[in-house]
């Protein structure tokens, strides 16, 4: 059974700085890794999939990399509505998310 | 432009059901891959049920044998029954959609709260 883990639980950044957010799988997900994005009372948003690749309409600004267990999402310089929890999601096996990291404002 | 309602949700009591809905459109169900997700109050995200576009229906563990996932094509609707509901089963269910064989989602609603307390 695969356990996905991220970190950090919380990551405190200050608006325009980069943000590294990391998920690991405790067993290879080859690359089907994808990424949400989630805002207080809001349904979660697509943000990458296949690892790295941006679903449509998402800013340059995030990038998604990684293969096998480790897995890193990007953020080059956080905006106001970058604040948000972020999810990743394995997809090799049957869908599982990982638990979230919320990303505030320091 | 690519829409998903669900409704159907409200307090249910311990081992009662319930089922919810989820109205489509701007896209055929029938044509791609439909789940539902859940997020318990102040929790993370859990996969409940995906129906392919093939018809075939898939479960978590923990919702097998308790829940159905099915679809009516003529309505372009999503459903979810739900028997023998838990405390735990509380949660804001999500309608999802996935246009290609890859289980992640594209596109998701609004979400519709299940409340299973006495």
């Amino acid at each position: 059974e695969i356990v996905m883990t991220q970190s950090p639980a919380t990551l405190s950044v200050s608006p325009g700085e980069r943000a590294t957010l990391s998920c690991r799988a405790s067993q290879n997900v080859n690359r089907h890794l994808a990424w949400y994005q989630q805002k207080p009372g809001q349904a979660p948003r697509l943000l990458i999939y296949v690892s790295s690749t941006r679903a449509t309409g998402v800013p340059a600004r995030f990038s998604g990399s990684g293969s096998g267990t480790e897995f890193t999402l990007t953020i080059s310089s956080l905006q106001s509505e970058d604040f948000a929890v972020y999810y990743c999601q394995q997809y090799d096996s049957w869908p599982l998310f990982g638990p979230g990291t919320k990303v505030d404002i320091k | 432009e690519v829409q998903l309602v669900e409704s159907g949700g409200g307090l249910v009591q311990p081992g009662g059901s319930l089922r919810l809905s989820c109205a489509a459109s701007g896209f055929t169900v029938s044509s791609n891959y439909m789940s539902w997700v859940r997020q318990a109050p102040g929790k993370g995200l859990e996969w409940v049920s995906i129906i392919y576009s093939s018809g075939n229906t898939y479960y978590a563990d923990s919702m097998k044998g308790r829940f159905t996932i099915s679809r009516d094509n003529s309505k372009n609707t999503l459903y979810l029954q739900m028997n023998s509901l838990r405390a735990e089963d509380t949660a804001v269910y999500y309608c999802t959609m996935s246009n290609h064989p890859g289980d992640y989602f594209d596109y998701w609603g609004q979400g519709t709260l299940v409340t299973v307390s006495s």
